[in-house]
């Protein structure tokens, strides 16, 4: 199993492009997240779905869009990059059995710069 | 809205000092997740706590989870420099939700 898989690693975008970044799990798993990192922050909450075709907003959801087709992938889409989305952006995968939850698995993360 | 304060926000430790971190929530959670993540990397899942007053051991660390569920602790004994990095809790309401990250510096 790859586990989750983010790709680039690294982006560079000048203000009013847009793109995707791109995430993948093979492990079945139902709950995917996108979540961005900013120094003294932690990690804050952009969206987030519970199944394929099934999505909401997090903490921060302005200037993002994702959508779930399929369990494996969740992209997440900037509209119009701004300097203030220079981040790093961290996509993660868990799942529930029998009712009980189990911890997110993280991808490595893409390093996005705006200029 | 869910709210989780993690303190202190970092700490300098001497190698085989102990360390503890806080983390607390604004609403009752249904569980609590700890991660940590070494400079440069990523998030990597540690435990969950998920009853009430519940205590949990991996090796020299230990977590609780308060009696209200809203409050938890992540504690180390005897520090090592392996122990570097930033401890996260996650607050597993509706939707999970990280505190701002205890970042431990180790001097050997």
């Amino acid at each position: 199993n790859a586990g989750v898989t983010q790709t680039p690693k690294f982006q560079v975008l000048k203000t009013g492009q847009s793109m995707t970044l791109q995430c993948a799990q093979d492990m079945n798993h139902e709950y995917m997240s996108w979540y961005r990192q900013d120094p003294g922050m932690g990690l804050r909450l952009i969206h987030y779905s519970v199944g394929a075709g099934i999505t909401d907003q997090g903490e921060v959801p302005n200037g993002y869009n994702v959508s779930r087709s399929t369990t494996e992938d969740f992209p997440l889409r900037l509209l119009s990059a701004a300097p203030s989305q220079t981040s790093v952006y961290f996509c993660a995968s868990s799942y529930s059995r029998q009712g009980k939850n189990y911890g997110y698995t993280f991808g490595s993360g893409t390093r996005l710069t705006v200029v | 809205g869910q709210q989780v304060m993690q303190i202190p926000q970092y700490q300098h430790v001497q190698e085989g000092e102990d360390f503890t971190t806080y983390c607390n929530s604004s609403t009752t959670l249904s569980n609590i997740q700890w991660y940590k993540q070494r400079p440069g990397g990523h998030p990597v899942f540690l435990i969950q706590l998920v009853k009430s007053g519940e205590v949990k051991k991996q090796k020299r660390l230990t977590f609780q989870f308060g009696e209200a569920k809203k409050n938890s602790s992540l504690h180390i004994t005897a520090t090592q420099t392996t122990d570097v990095g930033t401890y996260f809790c996650a607050g597993k309401g509706f939707k999970t939700i990280f505190g701002a990250g205890t970042r431990l510096f180790v001097k050997a």
